[in-house]
């Protein structure tokens, strides 16, 4: 079965520039999570979707970053404009239900802006 | 709110010998969820193994066994007859039982596998 996919797996971009980073979850999983990780923070929860819906986005840094899911095999995760300060590995994960299951990773996004 | 403490940043293992990865965390909840993640080079986040808190028994996979101590908020990750592909660093997670966007990470240990 494939895991979670994410694309790209790197991008560079310049300051100001809009991002958009892209998620598919494991087929059948209801719940969807954007992480970003960084040196100096390590792992943090962006935003998390249930049934497409977002539940919870109280970890969205701020209004430059914007998250959707269109439907239950896609999601996006926009920034703009972009910062130099925004440059961190992004992860996609994907769980089975909200109460019990446990999350699955996808590679991540390495994004650098310059 | 809860936080999860890896004391060791960086860790060393000869090939085939046994390595402990240590993780405490602090909550007030009796129940929730703990779990080790690997991330190897190619930056993948990868599921080690689970434990229950209402679970007396430690969780085991293969090589990776935990020492789960409720009562002192520790939960270590033990890895025998350790591979060269078990260098990575090893994030220790939290997560309250009916929360599933409440999953909390320690700050990771880097583990070195030597030939």
């Amino acid at each position: 079965d494939a895991g979670v996919i994410q694309s790209p797996r790197h991008e560079v971009t310049e300051m100001g520039q809009e991002v958009t980073l892209r998620c598919k979850p494991i087929s059948g999983h209801n719940s969807l999570f954007w992480y970003r990780q960084t040196m100096m923070r390590g792992l943090e929860l962006l935003i998390y979707f249930n049934n497409n819906v977002p539940i919870d986005d109280s970890g969205m840094p701020e209004d430059r970053f914007s998250a959707k899911m269109p439907n239950a095999s896609f999601s996006t995760l926009k920034i703009q404009p972009s910062e130099p300060r925004d440059s961190a590995v992004y992860f996609c994960a994907s769980s089975p239900t909200t109460v019990t299951d446990t999350q699955y990773f996808g590679p991540g996004t390495r994004l650098t802006v310059l | 709110a809860q936080t999860v403490t890896q004391s060791q940043p960086e860790m060393s293992v000869q090939e085939a010998e046994t390595v402990t990865l240590s993780c405490t965390y602090d909550t007030s909840e009796s129940d929730y969820y703990l779990f080790w993640y690997k991330q190897p080079p190619s930056r993948q986040m990868i599921l080690v193994i689970r434990q229950e808190a209402y679970k007396q028994q430690n969780a085991t996979e293969n090589r990776f066994s935990v020492n789960f101590q409720k009562a002192a908020k520790s939960f270590s990750l033990k890895i025998s007859d350790s591979q060269l592909g078990d260098a990575a660093m090893y994030f220790c997670a939290y997560r309250r039982l009916y929360n599933n966007n409440d999953m909390r990470f320690g700050a990771g240990t880097r583990l070195t596998v030597k030939p």
